[in-house]
């Protein structure tokens, strides 16, 4: 129990443009899921808490415009970057609160953005 | 502010030896969780151990384990009988409030 399942794993786009990225629970349902950045060797830095049927709560220093995240239901929240550019490439991924028996946070397989 | 403190970036173990990894965190709550995740070059983050900040005893799975010093802020990794597939980073993780916060992650090296 407790999967995860984030789309697309890698995407490709160009300059300017958007790029969406889901984050489904397969298994149960998740009020609280979170949007990490992670650049190579280096840690998982949280970008937003997404809470089904509110706005999400972002981090200081993430651009509320550019990552927009959507969690209408208790299995999907997802993430839109807009007005994509390089410095946005990086590899993202998502998480939810498993509180189940062994309580937990559980992870998608992270998206790798390149933009060109 | 909550921080997590990994402070050896990198570490190396042969084969079947025991390894332990350091972690400090900062927190003024008195009930957190406290984990520690692998992540292997898959980027998928895997869950190894967990510590609830409330219970004494040292969290245990199989050939992992952990050393929890509450007072001293301290949540040490111990890795036993280490195996090629342990290679990996690994990061602390402190949960309070919902947010999962992590250290600046270890990578581990097993060398054959």
């Amino acid at each position: 129990g407790a999967v995860v399942s984030q789309h697309p794993s890698w995407v490709i786009c160009k300059s300017g443009t958007s790029v969406k990225i889901e984050c489904r629970s397969l298994d149960f349902q998740a009020t609280t899921m979170f949007w990490y950045r992670q650049f190579p060797k280096q840690s998982l830095m949280l970008m937003a808490t997404s809470n089904e049927g509110s706005k999400a709560t972002y981090e200081q220093g993430v651009e509320k415009d550019k990552f927009l995240i959507n969690h209408a239901s208790l299995t999907l929240s997802t993430l839109t970057v807009t007005s994509a550019h390089p410095e946005d490439s990086s590899f993202y991924i998502c998480s939810a609160i498993w509180t189940g028996p062994n309580y937990g946070y559980t992870f998608g397989s992270g998206t790798r953005l390149t933009v060109v | 502010a909550q921080t997590v403190t990994q402070s050896q970036p990198e570490m190396s173990v042969q084969e079947a030896e025991t390894v332990t990894l350091s972690c400090t965190y900062d927190t003024s709550e008195s009930d957190y969780y406290l984990f520690w995740y692998k992540q292997p070059p898959s980027r998928q983050m895997i869950l190894v151990i967990r510590q609830e900040a409330y219970k004494q005893q040292n969290a245990t799975e199989n050939r992992f384990s952990v050393n929890f010093q509450k007072a001293a802020k301290s949540f040490s990794l111990k890795i036993s009988d280490s195996q090629l597939g342990d290679a990996a980073m690994y990061f602390c993780a402190y949960n309070q409030g919902g947010k999962l916060i992590f250290g600046q992650g270890t990578e581990l090296s097993v060398k054959p």
